[in-house]
């Protein structure tokens, strides 16, 4: 199985900050990632699919990037509805499987 | 409007079944893999299993094999999932999710089985 590995697992910033969080794949899965905001007591959130691929009706301050190994998801300048957890998550083969999840706080 | 509404969770002891459904609206049903995936209290995803459009292909992760089978009908836009022998360990809320065969685009709002004696 893939192994999916964020970091960090929470990050505490303010509101109109830039945030990064990492994410890394046990083998190589080339752009086969993707990214899902959980806010609490509510259903996943389809963000970037393909790395790099923001969904519709996803804001342009959420960017994705990487491939083979190592993705990054960018939040160009928090909002206050942006405090949520994010996962990433491989569709390479299955299992598919997601990282452990970062939790974004505020500060 | 989109909508994936899951029913059937219930608080159930060990070793017994229970049948949960996906109803689906507002897209064409049938063009789409459709995906259940559980998040355990407190914990991160796991994806438990999916099926193809017309049920050819299901896929299920290893701690459900054998337990677990996952079929659709498509004339009823629903899917479903069949637990047998569950395990305290299958305590989740379970989401039906439609997408792509590894791609989850969008979710239900999740149905919660409990297994407990």
């Amino acid at each position: 199985d893939i192994q999916m590995t964020q970091s960090p697992s929470s990050l505490s910033a303010s509101v109109g900050d830039r945030v990064t969080i990492t994410c890394r794949a046990s083998q190589g899965i080339s752009t086969y990632l993707n990214w899902y905001q959980q806010k609490p007591g509510k259903a996943p959130n389809l963000l970037i699919f393909a790395a790099s691929a923001s969904q519709s009706g996803v804001p342009s301050r959420f960017t994705g990037s990487g491939s083979g190994t190592d993705f990054t998801l960018t939040i160009s300048t928090l909002q206050p509805e942006d405090f949520a957890t994010y996962y990433c998550q491989q569709s390479y083969s299955t299992p598919y499987t997601f990282g452990q999840g970062t939790k974004l706080e505020i500060k | 409007e989109m909508q994936l509404v899951e029913s059937g969770g219930d608080l159930v002891q060990p070793g017994e079944s229970l049948r949960l459904s996906c109803a689906a609206s507002g897209f064409t049903f049938s063009r789409y893999w459709m995906i259940w995936v559980r998040q355990a209290p407190g914990m991160g995803l796991e994806w438990v299993a999916n099926i193809k459009q017309d049920g050819s292909e299901k896929y299920y992760v290893d701690s459900v094999k054998g337990r677990f089978t996952i079929s659709r009908d498509n004339a009823k836009n629903s899917l479903y999932l069949h637990m047998n022998s569950l395990r305290a360990e299958d305590t989740a809320v379970y989401y039906c999710a439609k997408g792509g065969a590894g791609v989850f685009e969008y979710w239900g709002r999740g149905t919660l089985v409990t297994v407990s004696s």
